[in-house]
């Protein structure tokens, strides 16, 4: 079956731009996590969503970025005014279950993020 | 100071060799250990998990994690050139979130030469 994709790819925007940034996970999964990766560093947690409730945001750098999955399914990370600090790699991930501590988590392959 | 220090290297080995990966952390909350592997311009794949301290080991593959000594090891009997790629540890407390939440190292960089 397919993975989680992510779209779109690559962005390049100009400080001050707003982006948008799409997350397709395993059909059925319920969790959902988004991460920045940050070039030559491991992936920094950004905010959990058990489906369609987000139950985590603690990692989201700053009220710039804003996250959602309204239906429990697609995810949108929006990161207003970017800064060049925003540039990174945004990944997503999905698990099966809720709050199963165990649970195998499965990235997709990113978004780059590049702001001039 | 991170809480997980991982080695970013580059590890140059030849092919066939034992390669052996760690990190060290800091936070005595961390119970479950995992380890991920990550190609160029890929996401993170999970390669082996452990809950607290023990060995386990997997095909080619065998993780240690020392709790006494916050320190976890990764293992590769017999490197092949496809092992070439960046390492991540990765670990997350046990109750206290209710969910995964993964703090990684920063990953080690492999590569294996024909």
């Amino acid at each position: 079956g397919a993975g989680v994709s992510q779209s779109p790819r690559y962005k390049v925007a100009k400080r001050g731009q707003d982006v948008a940034l799409r997350c397709d996970p395993i059909s059925g999964h319920v969790s959902l996590f988004w991460y920045q990766q940050a070039l030559g560093q491991g992936p920094e947690f950004l905010t959990y969503f058990q489906n369609e409730a987000q139950l985590d945001k603690s990692g989201l750098p700053s009220d710039r970025f804003f996250a959602e999955r309204p239906e429990g399914s697609v995810s949108t990370l929006k990161i207003q005014r970017t800064q060049q600090e925003d540039s990174a790699v945004y990944l997503c991930a999905s698990s099966p279950l809720a709050g199963d501590l165990t649970d195998t988590q499965y990235f997709g392959p990113g978004t780059r993020l590049t702001v001039l | 100071q991170k809480e997980v220090e991982q080695d970013p290297g580059p590890l140059s080995v030849p092919e066939g060799a034992i390669v052996s990966l760690n990190c060290t952390y800091s936070n005595s909350a961390f119970q479950y250990f995992m380890w991920y592997r990550q190609y160029s311009r890929k996401g993170p794949e999970l390669l082996m998990y452990t809950y607290s301290s023990g060995n386990k080991e997997d095909g080619r593959f065998t993780a240690q994690v020392d709790k006494s000594s916050k320190y976890i090891s990764l293992f590769i009997r017999d490197s092949q050139p496809s092992d070439s790629a960046t390492y991540l540890c990765a670990m997350s407390e046990s109750m206290n979130t209710g969910f995964q939440k993964l703090v990684f190292g920063t990953g080690t960089r492999l590569l294996v030469s024909p």
